[in-house]
């Protein structure tokens, strides 16, 4: 049973460049969320994505941006970004509406330098 | 706003029972969920409370009150292996909101 997975595992990037992380949801999983955590912090909820459509979204700019493929696969773009953006980038998943019991990916770690 | 409380930290010996509290403030609080996570790892799922009651799944329990806004997790038998950081989280009418952590040390 394939877990969920990102990639890259590690990203440097420099100020005002644009980055793309990726995601693959667990098996069976339609639902992909995206989080940012920096360090010693609780995950962030940045947006959700459902039937290839940003279904929630946290209090995060448009510079944050996302997509959802028909085989529920995801992206997230950051624009314009800033030395503040440097964290760990998590990606989960869920089935349907089950928001409360997600599958966590092993994160992208980007910094911004 | 919106929010999640618990504990920074909490200390426990190795074979006794530790509980994390959470109190939330969430519009549209559809339940409550935790999540494990070890240093430098991602968060694992542990539990989740839809329903006011206690959810039991091994040595971890989760317990849920909607009327005071308030949820706890409970570990017995601790081990080593469960010194990480401990999350609650909760979901929204528009988001999901994380507690920041509360961080759990075990001493043999």
């Amino acid at each position: 049973d394939a877990g969920v997975t990102q990639s890259p595992t590690h990203l440097i990037k420099t100020r005002g460049q644009q980055v793309t992380l990726r995601c693959s949801p667990k098996s069976g999983h339609d639902t992909v969320s995206w989080y940012q955590q920096a360090l010693g912090q609780g995950p962030q909820f940045i947006f959700q994505y459902y039937e290839e459509e940003e279904r929630q979204r946290g209090n995060f700019p448009d510079r944050f941006s996302g997509h959802q493929f028909p085989n529920y696969s995801s992206e997230l773009n950051v624009n314009a970004l800033l030395l503040g953006d440097s964290a760990l980038y998590l990606c989960a998943s869920s089935l349907g509406g089950r928001q409360g019991e997600q599958y966590f990916g092993p994160g992208t770690r980007l910094t911004v330098t | 706003g919106q929010s999640l409380e618990q504990p920074s930290e909490v200390t426990a010996v190795e074979g006794a029972i530790v509980q994390i509290n959470c109190t939330y403030q969430t519009s549209g609080f559809y339940g409550l969920s935790w999540y494990q996570q070890h240093d430098g790892g991602a968060p694992t799922f542990l539990s989740y409370n839809a329903l006011d009651g206690l959810e039991e799944t091994g040595r971890f329990s989760s317990f849920l009150s909607r009327s005071d806004s308030y949820g706890y997790l409970l570990l017995q038998e601790l081990q080593m292996k469960d010194s990480a950081s401990y999350f609650c989280a909760g979901a929204g009418d528009d988001k999901i909101i994380f507690g920041k952590g509360t961080r759990l040390h075990i001493l043999p």
